[in-house]
């Protein structure tokens, strides 16, 4: 079992719709969580951090189920420039980040 | 700040040539990362080090070799160039809060390697 896992998507969503996805991962044990957002194949830039309580930023709101070990991310008001694909990423053992393999979203005009 | 910086950020290679991916960051980050990524998937962590003069390998290490013999500088070896090692590699480096990084990753833009 992959230690994260994500539907690839693509997610195709006009301007304004709202889009949602998860992840999942096996790690029981995993402290740090995180969205992390990458374009067309540049370095990978964190967009959030995730916390137990869930978390807001801007049209961003990511939420933590550790009972059920997944992690959300939702986006509001999609803007075209939203489209990248997300990456799950979760700390696995030591010092070293889990990545999913990353869920695709295109905002069309 | 530049933050992480990596050189070159392409290179065509040939079989069996060999080539060192250079990687320095001036945020004085304890933890240094290489990641490849191929097209489509995922990263892949090759090595990780955890301060100067320690390193330790991670999920795909073969045909890699790296060094760490100071805080900023983070080199990564192909010995022997194959077409399987045709990818991005991305180097990154975090700060130590405790023994996670909490705080995540800082990557650099990546170098994109074709083996030919």
């Amino acid at each position: 079992r992959k230690e994260v896992e994500q539907d690839p998507g693509p997610f195709n969503v006009p301007e304004g719709a709202t889009v949602a996805f998860n992840c999942t991962y096996s790690n029981s044990a995993s402290q740090s969580f995180f969205w992390y957002r990458q374009d067309c194949r540049k370095e990978p830039k964190l967009l959030m951090s995730v916390y137990s309580s869930g978390n807001e930023d801007g049209r961003f709101t990511a939420q933590l189920n550790r009972a059920s070990q997944y992690i959300s991310l939702l986006i509001r008001d999609s803007k075209l420039s939203d489209s990248a694909t997300y990456l799950c990423v979760v700390n696995g053992n030591d010092y070293k980040l889990s990545f999913g393999a990353g869920t695709t979203v295109t905002v069309r005009a | 700040n530049a933050g992480v910086t990596q050189t070159p950020k392409f290179r065509i290679l040939k079989i069996g040539q060999s080539m060192t991916l250079q990687c320095t960051q001036d945020m004085n980050h304890n933890y240094m990362y290489w990641y490849r990524q191929d097209p489509g998937m995922g990263l892949k962590l090759i090595y990780y080090s955890v301060g100067a003069g320690i390193t330790d390998k991670g999920e795909v290490p073969n045909g890699y070799n790296v060094s760490r013999s100071t805080t900023e500088d983070f080199p990564l070896r192909l010995e022997l160039a194959a077409p399987s090692q045709t990818s991005v590699y991305f180097c990154a480096s975090s700060y130590d809060s405790g023994g996670n990084p909490y705080y995540g990753y800082t990557f650099g833009s990546g170098t994109r390697l074709t083996v030919v």
